[in-house]
């Protein structure tokens, strides 16, 4: 049962590089969402997906792409690290696209832009 | 706009003693949910209970409880006889029926059990 599998868990890149932050999960749910989480900040919502082909932004989507091509995949996009990108970032999954459904989330993934 | 404020930063108290997690919400809509999440040390996500704005019972699940109060747009966490292992960083969260699956989190409260 491999659930939320976010890929890699840490990662440090200067300012300026790009990167892409995977999640993949195996639950066949169709809502998707990547969260990022800073000291004090709690977690704040970035982008999010109610199904394949379908991607929407949250509270803090700048700087940051997505795309849902297939229902298992959602990675994130940094087309241009920023230090204020070093984070924690987290994805998660639900298994419908309402907003009454339990979170599952991956592990996290630590970034560091110098 | 919805909104979660968990004014109480950082709680510690000593085992055994209860302790109560403030959540407040803001939100327009008469459709929503509310959740309380743990991310122990270890730094997971743990679900931990989810009520609808039309269920206004108070929960108990052994030592946890949830007080939801329409009224005071709060619902707050209490641990009863806290143990060291319930320290943790807790998430209370919204989200808005007509926000198309927007799920916001508050800031976080960290509580610390001391031996």
């Amino acid at each position: 049962n491999a659930g939320v599998t976010q890929t890699p868990k840490f990662q440090v890149l200067k300012t300026g590089q790009s990167m892409t932050l995977q999640c993949a999960q195996d639950m066949n749910h169709e809502y998707m969402s990547w969260y990022r989480q800073d000291p004090g900040m709690g977690l704040r919502l970035i982008h999010y997906s109610v199904g394949a082909g379908i991607t929407d932004q949250g509270e803090v989507p700048n700087g940051y792409n997505v795309s849902r091509s297939t229902t298992e995949d959602f990675p994130l996009r940094l087309l241009s690290a920023a230090p204020s990108q070093t984070s924690v970032y987290f994805c998660a999954s639900s298994y419908n696209g309402k907003p009454s459904g339990e979170l599952f989330f991956g592990e996290g993934s630590r970034l560091t832009v110098l | 706009a919805q909104k979660v404020t968990q004014a109480q930063t950082e709680i510690s108290v000593v085992e055994k003693e209860d302790v109560t997690l403030d959540c407040v919400y803001e939100t327009r809509d008469t459709t929503y949910y509310l959740f309380w999440y743990k991310q122990p040390p270890s730094g997971e996500l743990v679900f931990l209970i989810r009520r609808n704005s039309f269920d206004e019972q108070n929960e108990i699940s052994g030592r946890y409880s949830w007080n939801f109060q329409k009224s005071t747009s709060s619902f707050n966490f209490t641990i009863t006889a806290s143990q060291v292992v319930d320290s943790a960083v807790y998430f209370c969260a919204l989200s808005e029926y007509s926000s198309a699956s927007k799920i916001i989190f508050g800031s976080g409260t960290r509580l610390s059990i001391r031996p």
